[in-house]
């Protein structure tokens, strides 16, 4: 079934490890969208990419890394994860001009000990 | 930068209409789209104004002015499934599509 998929959905790890979130996209959408939702800031864009090989930073992309090197996958990696990078993580992809609508993955919930 | 208010909460009544509120100040601002979020689950689309005006998709209607810079949605015959959060959401960007999100805003509905 085409879909969006993120993996894993539930991950917990210590501070200083490097984590790498995964995200697949069965659309072949150009766009694709990390976002991380903490309670009173909604939805917040970390990362997104217009098509592969091209990535650009959001709102706040500080301690994260994505690639795209093929169209399908959008990894999200921290580098170095903080307790402030717990949250919930949320993958999205869109093709811009059917109306913009964003598809959402179901969702990583990271905790950071 | 990007930015959208909303309210942060609203309650209504089942069987009512409420709307919901968004302004927005974007640069290369393209369009407003509308999702729910159920308590623990993924954002869901609702709808997208790319032009002025209404549009209508069932039970819920969105509008758009660019020139004041606001949207709504609208629920009509609310039913207690409608408890939800809502999120106004910009398309903008210049050459590309960020798509940016407001803060939410928690529709409790009551019986």
């Amino acid at each position: 079934d085409a879909g969006i998929t993120q993996s894993p959905r539930y991950k917990i790890t210590e501070t200083g490890r490097q984590v790498t979130l995964m995200c697949h996209q069965t659309w072949s959408h150009s766009y694709m969208f990390w976002y991380r939702q903490d309670l009173g800031h909604g939805l917040r864009l970390i990362y997104y990419s217009a098509a592969a090989d091209i990535t650009d930073k959001g709102e706040v992309p500080d301690g994260y890394v994505v690639s795209r090197s093929k169209t399908e996958n959008f990894p999200l990696t921290l580098e170095s994860a903080t307790r402030s990078q717990t949250s919930v993580y949320f993958c999205a992809s869109s093709e811009p001009g059917q109306g913009t609508e964003g598809h959402f993955g179901d969702g990583t919930r990271l905790s950071i000990l | 930068g990007q930015s959208l208010e909303q309210p942060s909460e609203v309650t209504a009544v089942e069987g009512a209409i409420v709307q919901i509120n968004c302004t927005y100040q974007t640069s290369g601002f393209y369009g407003l789209s509308w999702y729910q979020q159920h308590d623990g689950g993924a954002p869901t689309f609702l709808s997208y104004n790319g032009l002025d005006g209404l549009e209508e998709t069932g039970r819920f209607s969105s509008f758009l002015s660019r020139s004041d810079s606001y949207g709504y949605l609208l629920l009509q015959e609310l039913q207690m499934k409608d408890s939800a959060s809502y999120f106004c959401a910009a398309t903008s960007g210049a050459g590309s599509y960020q798509l940016t999100f407001g803060k939410g805003t928690k529709l409790s509905v009551i019986p």
